[in-house]
């Protein structure tokens, strides 16, 4: 059962253009909405994270929106840049159990 | 702050052949996790530590892999036998308690042949 579902799979976004990836979850009890950031050769590294009491929490260019009646949250990178080309992983957890992951967005920014 | 330590960073392996990897998180660290991500996947996890006890394995395969934490710090995850669909990298990861932000390793890319 996969609890935490993510579009697109592939992404490709002209430099200075506005990436945008999104997930759905299953799960309401979910407290806890990490977005990480790989590139290869690399563990995930955690980017900006929310949690279900906000509708949107910016940091820099990251920007996620929340929607907790959907179950629904995404992921803005304003004014992308070739540098933010990496794999995204949205997650999700609740309490003490671990995070869950979606499938992944293999993004890429052409100039 | 010095990240989570893995080795090896790589190992190829023939199938029925065992392997072992090694973690080490971040220091004070009390909870320890071991993920398998599997080439085009999200990370799933294989088990979770709090301190030296096991909190979640309901998702790792006992009849052929084992993870230890014996004095709650370091940890290592063992296959035997391996099998072709094992190929895949080993991420650890480490909180400082429960899971409010979990710090990945670089991983250990196992290829079984």
């Amino acid at each position: 059962q996969q609890q935490v579902k993510q579009s697109p799979q592939s992404l490709i976004v002209q430099k200075g253009g506005i990436s945008i990836i999104n997930c759905a979850y299953e799960n309401t009890a979910f407290d806890y909405f990490p977005w990480y950031q790989q590139f290869p050769g690399k563990g995930p590294a955690l980017l900006i994270a929310i949690r279900p009491d906000v509708s949107e929490k910016k940091e820099g260019r990251f920007t996620i929106s929340f929607n907790k009646s959907a179950k629904q949250f995404s992921l803005h990178i304003m004014d992308s840049q070739p540098g933010d080309s990496a794999t995204y992983f949205c997650a999700a957890h609740s309490g003490n159990t671990p995070l869950v992951f979606g499938k992944g967005t293999r993004l890429s920014v052409i100039a | 702050e010095a990240g989570v330590a893995q080795s090896p960073r790589y190992k190829i392996i023939e199938k029925r052949q065992s392997v072992a990897f090694w973690c080490n998180p971040i220091s004070g660290h009390a909870t320890l996790y071991w993920y398998q991500q599997i080439l085009g996947q999200g990370p799933k996890l294989l088990i979770q530590f709090q301190n030296n006890g096991v909190v979640d394995d309901s998702q790792l395969p006992k009849d052929r892999f084992s993870a230890e934490r014996l004095k709650g710090v370091d940890s290592t995850l063992k296959i035997q036998p391996a099998k072709l669909e094992d190929s895949a990298v080993y991420l650890c990861a480490s909180s400082l308690y429960g899971l409010t932000e979990a710090f990945f390793g670089q991983g250990t890319r196992l290829t079984v042949v």
